[in-house]
Formats: C-alpha cells, sequence, structure tokens
C-alpha cells in the first residue's frame, strides 16, 4: 500500500455536470500527476503538477482542470460532463529529484456519468 | 513520441506454470521502461523498472524483465505462477517531455488456473 489516498472512492453523476476529484500525496512528495483509466483500457496521462504549476498536460481538453495546494494535496475538477468521462480517475505522486519515473498510485476514484 | 504495445491483452496459465507476458516498446532515443500491477481495487504496484541499467531486471514477487534493444522489446516474465498473480499487468514508458508523463500500454490480463 502507498500513502496516497483518493476520495470518494465511486461518484455517479449525470451528463453536463462537475466533478471535483480528491488526492492525498505521500508525504515528502511534491509532484502530482493524474490518470484515466477507461474500462479495459490502460492509463491515459491527464496532468501533471509540481509545486502548484500545471507541468505538462495530455491529451485532454481544458474543461479537465486541477489544482495543487500547499500541503500538495491535490484536486481534479471536469465539467459538463460528458458519458465517455466514466472511468477510474487515478492519482499518483512523486518526489522530483527522486527516483527517477518512480510515481506511487492512489486506489482511484471510479467515476460513472449516466 | 515513445509508446508500447502489449502484446497479448489476456493471457490463462495453470499454477506452477512459467508466465509470459510481452511488451515490445517505440522510442527515438534509450528509454526508461517500468512493469507495473492492478489487482482488483487496489492501486497500480511498481513490479520492476529497467533505466539504462542491467538488461536483466528483477523485480518483486519473483518477477523479472529482460531489455532487449535490438528487439525493442521488455517482456515480463515468472517461472512459476501463483493464484496471487492474477491481475492485470502495464508495460509503461516513461517520455522525456514536460512532466515526464508515464505512457501505458493496454494492459494483460492474467488468470492463472488451480
Amino acid at each position: 500500500e502507498t500513502g496516497v489516498t483518493q476520495s470518494p472512492t465511486h461518484l455517479i453523476k449525470t451528463r453536463g455536470q462537475q466533478v471535483t476529484l480528491r488526492c492525498s500525496s505521500q508525504s515528502g512528495h511534491n509532484t502530482v500527476s493524474w490518470y484515466q483509466q477507461a474500462l479495459g483500457q490502460g492509463p491515459q496521462f491527464i496532468f501533471q503538477y509540481y509545486r502548484e504549476e500545471e507541468n505538462g498536460r495530455g491529451n485532454f481538453p481544458p474543461r479537465f482542470s486541477g489544482l495543487q495546494f500547499p500541503n500538495y494535496s491535490s484536486e481534479l475538477n471536469v465539467n459538463a460532463l460528458e458519458l465517455d468521462d466514466s472511468a477510474l480517475y487515478l492519482c499518483a505522486s512523486s518526489s522530483r529529484g527522486g527516483e527517477y519515473g518512480r510515481e506511487y498510485f492512489g486506489p482511484g476514484t471510479r467515476l460513472t456519468v449516466l | 513520441a515513445q509508446s508500447v504495445t502489449q502484446l497479448d491483452s489476456h493471457v490463462s496459465v495453470s499454477e506452477g506454470t512459467p508466465v509470459l507476458l510481452r511488451c515490445n516498446y517505440s522510442s527515438s532515443y534509450s528509454p526508461s521502461l517500468f512493469w507495473y500491477v492492478q489487482h482488483p481495487n487496489k492501486g497500480l504496484q511498481l513490479l520492476l523498472k529497467y533505466t539504462s541499467a542491467a538488461t536483466l531486471v528483477k523485480g518483486i514477487n519473483g518477477f523479472e524483465a529482460e531489455f532487449k534493444k535490438s528487439e525493442t522489446s521488455f517482456h515480463l516474465t515468472k517461472p512459476s505462477a501463483h493464484m496471487s498473480d492474477a491481475a492485470e499487468y502495464f508495460c509503461v514508458v516513461i517520455a522525456m517531455t514536460a512532466g515526464n508523463k508515464l505512457t501505458f500500454g493496454g494492459g494483460t490480463r492474467v488468470l492463472v488456473k488451480p
């Protein structure tokens, strides 16, 4: 088990609504990444935050946005939800300057959009 | 751009027999490669990583992988499967872009028969 926690574990929303997912990083980590894992697929990189600034973004529209707080916890916000946004959302924390490429994943939040 | 292709979406083995999960990568330069495992309702766990040191990499739980540059492969093996190895396995390459994002393969689901 890593020290990364995510809330909530499950969430059901309807199309057009907005959602906020939360992540608490492992102690000592200053970088957080978010991934979307659709059913039967590998995770896809959404974006990464380092010291409260976005530091890299995948191929996701602007309605996916994030925040990182001074305590290195993080939020993923998705506006105008679409059916295809139904997925497992994974948060991963790491330490810039630490073990290269090593990310510690939380258990995820499963989002269902109806 | 870097990518990984997992050649089998499902692998079924009997307990006590060898496991082989195949992964090919594409990269314009020497990559860093990883294997992660995902058990149901649990976060992704790092099995092992290759970062240009020894080409044969040993990981946790008896798994190992061999980096073969000439074949652009990074196959994962285990000599003897255990029931607890039933899970989804992901081959991952790290991209040397801003944020050093992880790029995942599509995954291989392993079924272990008693």
